[in-house]
């Protein structure tokens, strides 16, 4: 089964300071992996996704995440962060026989605080 | 563009009753929609996944006689939690997407709080 950990609940930082969020994945078979943001009262948006290529992945809003398949990790950095990235962030999985369907594996959350 | 709605955003409602839960896709067309529940501090669950005009398919474990969903049209999907009880109170989050062959990308409604007392 395939499965997502968070391992920081809440990271505060402060402004224009770097910052990394670290997602695991546990699975048997290859993955292809999500980031989203929650701004309060919205719905998650995507910021960046691997699905193959490059393992170095942009997005919007200056970040970017790294697929490490030995590490069987998806971490995501922004190296100068603003005010306005405090949100909740979801890291997510699926695997190939989900991905047309859309079924998606999400982790636990990540509270990113700006403090400025 | 892009954008999912859900109504209402908070709901109150008294064990035993039934209330029902709207998404929906408000500039596209939602090939496949999604339901989600996500508790306190927690990841969001999958519940089910419907197809327009057909039966939703429900994650292992979700009760599809209480949760029922009905995906009428390719803009509106709906949400019934039946005889809710306290242990129904949660977060409950919408998703469309518009490709039949890329359900991966999803558009999120700002979800609805269910509170049964």
């Amino acid at each position: 089964a395939q499965s997502v950990t968070q391992l920081d609940s809440q990271v505060p930082v402060f402004e224009e300071a770097p910052v990394e969020l670290r997602c695991n994945y546990s699975s048997s078979v290859s993955v292809y992996l999500f980031w989203y943001v929650q701004y309060p009262n919205q719905g998650l948006q995507l910021l960046l996704k691997y699905l193959s290529g490059s393992t170095l992945v942009k997005g919007i809003n200056g970040f970017e995440a790294e697929f490490n398949k030995s590490q069987t990790s998806f971490h995501l950095r922004k190296p100068s962060v603003h005010i306005s990235d405090t949100a909740e962030y979801f890291c997510a999985v699926s695997v190939r026989e989900w991905l047309k369907g859309g079924k998606l594996i999400f982790g636990q959350g990540t509270e990113l605080s700006v403090k400025p | 563009g892009a954008v999912v709605s859900q109504h209402p955003s908070w709901v109150i409602c008294k064990s035993g009753t039934s209330v029902k839960i709207e998404c929906r896709s408000l500039d596209f067309q939602a090939t496949t929609m999604f339901w989600y529940r996500q508790f306190p501090k927690q990841s969001l669950m999958l519940m089910a996944t419907s197809n327009e005009g057909s039966k939703a398919t429900y994650e292992q474990g979700v009760e599809k006689d209480k949760f029922l969903i009905n995906h009428a049209s390719l803009t509106l999907s709906t949400l019934t939690v039946t005889s809710a009880h306290p242990e129904d109170s949660s977060f409950y989050i919408c998703s469309a997407s518009p490709r039949i062959d890329r359900g991966y990308e999803q558009y999120f409604g700002p979800g609805t709080r269910l509170t049964v007392t």
